[in-house]
């Protein structure tokens, strides 16, 4: 069936140092990616995301990669800092075009100042 | 300015009840969704409607049922409320029902079932 695995659960690191969070998908009809943030108590947004026909995208201290061959795809954010805590979700699409996204199981992200 | 709004934003109740949940959008979307976030902050999609026609219905028991009156509203309605219902509720929309469109979320509804 279609799942999303995220590594790691949880991740603290010190203002200014990078961050990777890792997920692994089953279907490999995915063919879109997209990564959200969700600060406490907020609804979930939509920060970066990346199609199949493209390796890596950046956007400022964001940037993801993705791995098609071995059903990875990674986000890594730069200089990190404090209001970059919140939990982080991947996503891949379903195997159907209905919108539909398999989340991963979110990496709650600590950024000590 | 709200672009995805739920009511109510909070929602206690007793096992056994019946209680809905309403999501309006006015970003102009076709499609609109509901997902489940439970204690562990898992995101899973339960219904999704295109132009008021049911395009997704995951594993869900049948005490839920979504309505969708128009593009702009999905609600949620649950029957017989039970102990494990409670968890954040949020609703979602997207421009249309294919896979690359940024799904917008709404603030979600806390569901207490005590």
């Amino acid at each position: 069936g279609e799942n999303v695995e995220q590594h790691p659960s949880t991740l603290s690191v010190q203002e200014g140092d990078s961050a990777v969070i890792k997920c692994t998908y089953s279907d490999s009809a995915s063919n879109y990616f997209p990564w959200y943030k969700q600060e406490l108590g907020k609804r979930p947004q939509l920060i970066i995301d990346i199609r199949s026909n493209v390796g890596e995208k950046k956007d400022q201290r964001i940037a993801v990669t993705l791995n098609k061959t071995a059903k990875h795809f990674s986000l890594h954010i730069t200089e990190t800092q404090p209001e970059d805590s919140a939990v982080y979700f991947c996503a891949a699409s379903g195997s159907s075009n209905t919108g539909k996204l398999i989340f991963g199981q979110g990496t709650t992200l600590q950024v000590k100042p | 300015d709200t672009a995805v709004s739920q009511t109510p934003k909070y929602l206690v109740t007793q096992m056994g009840n019946d209680k809905s949940i309403k999501c309006e959008q006015n970003l102009g979307h076709d499609t609109m969704y509901w997902y489940k976030q439970d204690s562990k902050k898992f995101l899973k999609i339960m219904f999704s409607y295109n132009n008021k026609e049911l395009i997704i219905n995951e594993t869900v028991p049948n005490r839920f049922s979504p309505k969708s009156p128009d593009k702009a509203h999905l609600n949620l309605h649950i029957n017989s409320l039970e102990l494990g219902d409670s968890a954040v509720y949020f609703c979602a929309s997207s421009k249309s029902g294919t896979k690359y469109n940024e799904q917008f979320f709404g603030p979600g509804t806390r569901l207490t079932v005590l």
